[in-house]
């Protein structure tokens, strides 16, 4: 299966809002609320930061949302801090059985 | 709290075979399913497949099956990724992740070069 489209990057300024998209189709994100997206800095493991679409994990800054329209899931930084400074990656499942991530996103903080 | 202890970093050669494993502690370990999934230097995530920790059936994602094989020791909490017949293009970090829906807890990765 083909991994899910994500940019390759994005920017932005601290203080200002970034969304990264996630493009799949309707036999993945198109298809269930099962979209998670993680974060991973340089050298460590990531972390979940959303999951079915828009739930926040406990501990997860209210800054991270998250939202779906039909095959495009979508996460949204606001108030940009440099320490968001990390690749982001999405995922969905396909079927109960085969799972699909992203090819991942670098936000840089200017 | 959830804890996932991965083993350390491993050198070997081609044709060779390595064992990773994945030691959850803080939690009932035969209740969440445990993922594994692997980055290539610099690249990106690549999910290899899950094992059920209740019945011990793997399921692999394509082109993890062969020489890739998850198994599990539920006595002492382990998850074990086991890869023969390694190649250069084997290398890479190796995380163990917890979950079904979502992975909300990761091992911290572990290393494995592969080099002549």
């Amino acid at each position: 299966q083909s991994a899910l489209t994500q940019p390759a990057s994005v920017s932005g300024s601290p203080g200002q809002s970034i969304a990264i998209s996630c493009i799949g189709t309707s036999s993945d994100v198109g298809a269930n609320k099962y979209v998670s997206w993680y974060q991973q800095h340089p050298g460590k493991a990531p972390k979940l930061i959303l999951f079915d679409v828009s739930v926040r994990p406990s501990g997860v800054s209210d800054r991270f949302s998250g939202s779906k329209s039909g095959n495009t899931a979508s996460l949204t930084i606001s108030g940009l801090q440099p320490e968001d400074e990390a690749h982001y990656y999405c995922t969905s499942w396909i079927s109960s059985t085969n799972l699909v991530f992203g090819g991942g996103t670098k936000l840089t903080v200017l | 709290q959830v804890q996932l202890v991965q083993s350390g970093s491993e050198l070997k050669k081609p044709g060779a075979s390595v064992k990773v494993s994945c030691k959850g502690s803080g939690y009932t370990f035969t209740k969440h399913a445990i993922n594994w999934v692997r980055q290539a230097p610099g690249q990106g995530l690549e999910w290899m497949g899950w094992i059920n920790t209740d019945t011990g059936k793997p399921t692999y994602a394509q082109g993890f099956a062969g020489p890739f094989v998850f198994s599990l020791d539920t006595s002492v909490s382990t998850a074990y990724l086991q890869i023969s017949r390694l190649k250069a293009e084997d290398t890479a970090v190796y995380y163990c992740a917890r979950g079904g829906d979502c992975f909300d807890s990761w091992g911290q990765g572990t290393l494995v070069t592969v080099s002549s």
